[in-house]
């Protein structure tokens, strides 16, 4: 019921293409869910998060796609770049399990110039 | 966002001892989190430190092996006790759990147990 289910594992991307990580959860009562950057030996870093309130939030390069329906919710990383190689992570948080976030299982992005 | 201080940020200990790892937050905040990240693994939440009161900790932490202080709203000290080799990990505080759920996380405690 906690679980927060993400994939692909590992993504190896070409310079200038999309980057794409999927997440899917079952617990009806997270309202909120954030997407973390982690690079090497440093701690996660808040890239964006979105509310099951809008289907979509967009920052920059950065998109969060979110369907409540379906229950999942995926980010899009346009362009990626070479800097953008790092783990990124998924999570969720709500309900009872407030303040406590859930994370997916982290995605290793590999951008090739 | 709270700007998180951890440290040490990296420590190599003998197996049976303990190491404490201190959090301090630049603003006051409610709620405190300790989480563990094994190696290639994903975050997963060790303890709400609570100010005032008890720790709170999740199914498999127990308070013997990671003794949780919260003194006062902008600090927290998490204990790692009679360390074995199991132990090695990544620790991380985190705050967070405002209005506009803001959490935000510090640089981690790499710890190698030998």
């Amino acid at each position: 019921q906690q679980q927060v289910k993400q994939s692909p594992q590992s993504l190896i991307v070409q310079k200038g293409g999309i980057s794409i990580i999927n997440c899917a959860y079952e617990n009806t009562a997270f309202d909120y869910f954030p997407w973390y950057q982690q690079f090497p030996g440093k701690g996660p870093a808040l890239l964006i998060a979105i509310r099951p309130d809008v289907s979509e939030k967009k920052e920059g390069r950065f998109t969060i796609s979110f369907n409540k329906s379906a229950k999942q919710f995926s980010l899009h990383i346009m362009d990626s770049q070479p800097g953008d190689s790092a783990t990124y992570f998924c999570a969720a948080v709500g309900g009872t399990s407030y303040g406590k976030l859930t994370f997916g299982q982290g995605t290793i992005l590999t951008v090739h110039p | 966002s709270a700007v998180i201080s951890q440290k040490p940020s990296r420590d190599i200990c003998q197996r049976g001892t303990s190491l404490t790892i201190q959090c301090q937050v630049d603003s006051q905040v409610t709620m405190m989190f300790w989480y563990r990240q094994q190696p290639g693994q994903s975050l997963t939440l060790i303890a709400t430190a609570n100010q005032g009161s008890e720790a709170t900790y999740e199914s498999g932490f127990v308070i013997d092996k990671f003794p949780i202080s919260r003194p006062n709203l902008t600090f927290s000290t998490l204990t790692v006790s009679n360390m074995s080799p199991e132990d090695s990990s990544i620790y991380l505080c985190s705050v967070g759990g405002s209005a506009n759920y803001g959490y935000t996380f510090g640089s981690g405690t790499r710890l190698t147990v030998v």
